[in-house]
């Protein structure tokens, strides 16, 4: 069954502090995993993406890194922000297929 | 270029009636989505088309209906609404196949309720 599990399902962090969210995945065939940010009364957009091929990517405060052997990759938030205050969605995908969601984790970014 | 528009951005429905959501992109995107978002719940896709005239059901379609006449709208029908209907709908698209790392843009959604 295609599926992604995301956690936490909420968090809470000081500011300044390390944002850590975690995904996981079970279909060997995803070869694009995208995180999307939604921010209260708007629609997801798309943060930052990793292929497999590639253990780590970095984004200015957002780094993605992958572990393909554990079937995990995660979302840091370095210095963490109030205005980073959303919900984040992970997501998988393979070939043609439509994207597969994680149910989502709020962040609350605390000054 | 608008992206991604939807309109109503708000509904409130009686049980039983019917009613279309509309959606309009602008970047001539092949691939269009339907999506239900409740509370806790994620992003659930109902209906996608990867081109007009080409429609196929995601995870939830049921009670939902939809038609791809032109590549710029994608509307989805909701016959006999429901309660278990209420939610935020948001329609999305995208270049290509989401598996050649094209980015899928989302409208603001529609905020339905379902009394």
């Amino acid at each position: 069954q295609q599926q992604v599990k995301q956690s936490p399902q909420s968090l809470i962090v000081q500011k300044g502090g390390i944002s850590i969210i975690n995904c996981a995945y079970e279909n060997t065939a995803f070869d694009y995993f995208p995180w999307y940010q939604q921010f209260p009364g708007k629609g997801p957009a798309l943060l930052i993406a990793i292929r497999p091929d590639v253990s780590e990517k970095k984004e200015g405060r957002f780094t993605i890194s992958f572990n393909k052997s554990a079937k995990q990759f995660s979302l840091h938030i370095m210095d963490s922000q109030p205005g980073d205050s959303a919900t984040y969605f992970c997501a998988a995908l393979s070939g043609n297929t439509p994207l597969v969601f994680g149910k989502g984790t709020r962040l609350s970014v605390i000054a | 270029n608008a992206g991604v528009t939807q309109t109503p951005k708000f509904r409130i429905l009686k049980i039983g009636q019917s009613m279309t959501l509309q959606c309009t992109q602008d970047m001539n995107h092949n691939y269009m989505y339907w999506y239900r978002q409740d509370p806790g719940m994620g992003l659930k896709l109902i209906y996608y088309s990867v081109g007009a005239g080409i429609t196929d059901k995601g995870e939830v379609p049921n009670g939902y209906n939809v038609s791809r006449s032109t590549t710029e709208d994608f509307p989805l029908r909701l016959e006999l609404a429901a309660p278990s209907q209420t939610s935020v709908y948001f329609c999305a698209s995208s270049g290509q196949t989401s598996g050649g790392g094209d980015t899928q843009y989302f409208g603001p959604g529609t905020r339905l309720t379902v009394l």
